[in-house]
């Protein structure tokens, strides 16, 4: 149980262009979900907490208008890369945090986002 | 500002043996803590974690361990196998029933045959 897919699994787009990025819960329901990046040879940054119903809270340094995230429902989130850009190319993870004594985040397998 | 450290990148261990693979962090807040496996262009997977109430957990063959005067915890996989070369993430949660983990820079194990 607790399985988290992301689709893609890697995408390679030109400059400018957008980009979405999906997050789904499959055997659970997820009212908060996260969306991470990760650079190479480093550690998984929180970009921001997608809250079903309701605006996402993004971390500072994280531009809001750029990384646009929706959470429609329960088992969904996406994460819309706008006009992309070389230095947005970077390794993004999402997890959903199961409800429970711990409130345990599952993660999905990532997506990994080329720019050209 | 890293408020969770793992200072080293990597570690080589033989098989049968122990690997320790430690954390530092520096916020006092942090109550949980949780250790991740991660495989290249994978998303991490949960390995075993620890409240600060305790000082111990154990499932099979990892144990963590934490020292809150220190804010130091380690992972402990005995007897090390080559499957369980992978990068190791510790990560840190504040109390008040927070969601936000703080993730180390992680420490790459190499188990040789």
């Amino acid at each position: 149980g607790a399985v988290v897919s992301q689709h893609p699994s890697r995408v390679i787009c030109k400059s400018g262009t957008s980009v979405k990025i999906e997050c789904r819960s499959l055997d659970f329901q997820a009212t908060t979900m996260f969306w991470y990046r990760q650079f190479p040879k480093k550690s998984l940054m929180l970009m921001a907490t997608s809250n079903e119903g309701s605006k996402a809270t993004y971390e500072q340094g994280v531009e809001k208008d750029k990384f646009l995230i929706n959470h429609a429902s329960l088992t969904l989130s996406t994460l819309t890369v706008t006009s992309a850009h070389p230095e947005d190319s970077s390794f993004y993870i999402c997890s959903a945090r199961l409800a429970g004594v711990n409130n345990e985040q599952f993660f999905g397998p990532g997506t990994r986002l080329t720019v050209l | 500002d890293q408020q969770v450290k793992q200072n080293s990148p990597s570690l080589s261990v033989q098989e049968g043996r122990i690997s320790i693979l430690n954390c530092d962090y520096t916020n006092s807040m942090f109550d949980y803590f949780l250790w991740y496996k991660k495989y290249p262009a994978e998303g991490p997977t949960f390995l075993i974690s620890i409240s600060s109430i305790k000082d111990k957990n154990e499932d099979g063959r990892f144990t963590v361990f934490l020292n809150k005067s220190a804010k130091h915890l380690s992972l402990h996989i005995v007897p090390s196998q080559p499957g369980d070369s992978a990068v190791y993430f510790c990560a840190a949660r504040e109390g008040g029933g927070g969601n936000k983990l703080t993730f180390g820079t992680g420490t790459q194990l190499k188990v040789e045959l």
